[in-house]
């Protein structure tokens, strides 16, 4: 299965900032997905990214607060905009290659003081 | 409709015995059933998986039981181990598990030694 490599693993920032959150995989796969899992709680669905096509987001979810970029098919951005601390969370990245069932990376643990 | 509903929040085995996970759905265009598993600060690892046309699918110690008629899905785990401590995620997806998933509550699993 591919490789997803998440950056950065952790973070801890300041209401009000915005923070990028890196998605890097290293083959080419037709689909990658935004999720957001509270400690302890299950995965939400935040978007999902396809290359050359906006990101479909989910009910809840708005592109001004979670703005997405896929620029390619290997590589997509997710930036957590003017946060507060109920943004606290792991935000997951998952890929899936065409057929393919989802493959996830290890998270980003972000923390709003 | 849209939910999948998982069962117990948490389980307690002993080293060697036999730990189910339950799962029950709603929506009849699901076609895909994966099972996660997840240990601390990481992500969710593909487990096993099933499509609606068997009723059964057994990967090692894992086994999906699947009923069609109910709409629910169980995962067995045989000779149970305290490494298989992790929490566990059923999921179900419309679009033959190339599309979003729905992921269940999750279950928290317990191996004593």
């Amino acid at each position: 299965s591919a490789v997803i490599s998440q950056k950065p693993s952790r973070d801890i920032c300041q209401r009000g900032t915005s923070l990028t959150i890196q998605c890097q995989v290293d083959s080419q796969v037709t689909m990658m997905f935004w999720y957001r899992q509270q400690p302890g709680q299950s995965l939400t669905l935040i978007a999902t990214a396809n290359q050359g096509s906006e990101a479909t987001y989910e009910s809840g979810f708005v592109i001004d607060k979670f703005p997405i970029s896929r620029p390619n098919l290997t590589f997509s951005t997710l930036t957590v905009s003017n946060m507060s601390p109920e943004d606290s969370s792991i935000y997951l990245c998952s890929v899936a290659g065409q057929g393919q069932p989802q493959h996830f990376g290890d998270g980003t643990r972000l923390s709003i003081l | 409709q849209q939910q999948v509903k998982q069962s117990p929040q948490s389980l307690i085995v002993q080293k060697g015995g036999i730990s189910i996970i339950n799962c029950a759905y709603e929506n009849t265009a699901f076609d895909y059933f994966p099972w996660y598993q997840q240990f601390p600060g990481k992500g969710p690892a593909l487990l096993i998986a099933i499509r609606p046309d068997v009723s059964e699918k057994k990967e090692g110690r894992f086994t999906i039981s699947f009923n069609k008629s109910a709409k629910q899905f169980s995962l067995h785990i045989m000779d149970s181990q305290p490494g298989d401590s992790a929490t566990y995620f059923c999921a179900a997806s419309g679009t033959s598990g190339t599309y979003k998933y729905i992921f269940g509550t999750g279950t928290r699993l317990k191996v004593l030694a």
